[in-house]
């Protein structure tokens, strides 16, 4: 059965610094990986998809890396800001479309 | 991407009452459809997904006696909590497939009393 963690559970870093989310896998056979950002009380937007075949995404100030054979992924976010915090879940498909989560990385950002 | 929205966006009722929750794919006709749950602090989990014109998969645990699915058309599903329970209280969030990724909706609240 395919579990997803992701370290820390919480983050609480200045404004402008650069950090990383990671996102584990116990099981390498998946079709992508996506992140999401979740405000309090609402849905998910996706940030980046990351195919199996891929190494790396990269939209604006974040970056999303995907080394399959180890079952790991890193979200990195460049000179954060305020606007920022959120909670980032990582989801992994295996197929179908059926996606398994992560607990979650709560990120808040100080003015 | 594809938009999704849910009605309602938050509810309550009492102990024993049924609840329907509406996921629409405003610019999609969507084939598929999944419904998550999401306790508090939690991460969400997939409860079932909902094909059109056929009948639910239920992930394993999930009562589907309790959880009524029904996607009756390309740009709805719904989902009916049956006599709900306090422990029913949680947030449940659809998502729509499409360009090959997931699109989800806002999510609605439901609390029982």
């Amino acid at each position: 059965k395919q579990e997803v963690t992701q370290i820390p559970a919480a983050l609480s870093v200045p404004e402008g610094e650069n950090l990383v989310l990671n996102c584990s896998f116990t099981d390498s056979a998946i079709y992508n990986l996506q992140w999401f950002r979740q405000d309090p009380g609402k849905g998910l937007t996706s940030l980046l998809l990351i195919q199996s075949s891929q190494r790396e995404q990269t939209s604006g100030r974040l970056n999303a890396s995907l080394d399959k054979s180890s079952g790991r992924s890193t979200l990195y976010i460049a000179a954060s800001q305020p606007g920022d915090s959120a909670t980032y879940l990582c989801a992994v498909n295996q197929g179908a479309q059926k996606l398994v989560f992560g607990q979650g990385t709560r990120l808040t950002i100080n003015p | 991407g594809a938009v999704v929205s849910q009605h309602p966006s938050w509810v309550i009722c009492k102990s024993g009452t049924s609840v329907k929750i509406e996921c629409r794919s405003l610019d999609f006709q969507a084939t598929t459809m999944f419904w998550y749950r999401q306790f508090p602090k939690q991460s969400l989990m997939l409860m079932a997904t909902s094909n059109e014109g056929s009948k639910a998969t239920y992930e394993q645990g999930v009562e589907k006696d309790k959880f009524l699915i029904n996607h009756a058309s390309l740009t709805l599903s719904t989902l009916t909590v049956t006599s709900a329970h306090p422990e029913d209280s949680s947030f449940y969030i659809c998502s729509v497939v499409g360009y090959n990724e997931q699109f989800f909706g806002p999510g609605t609240r439901l609390t029982v009393l």
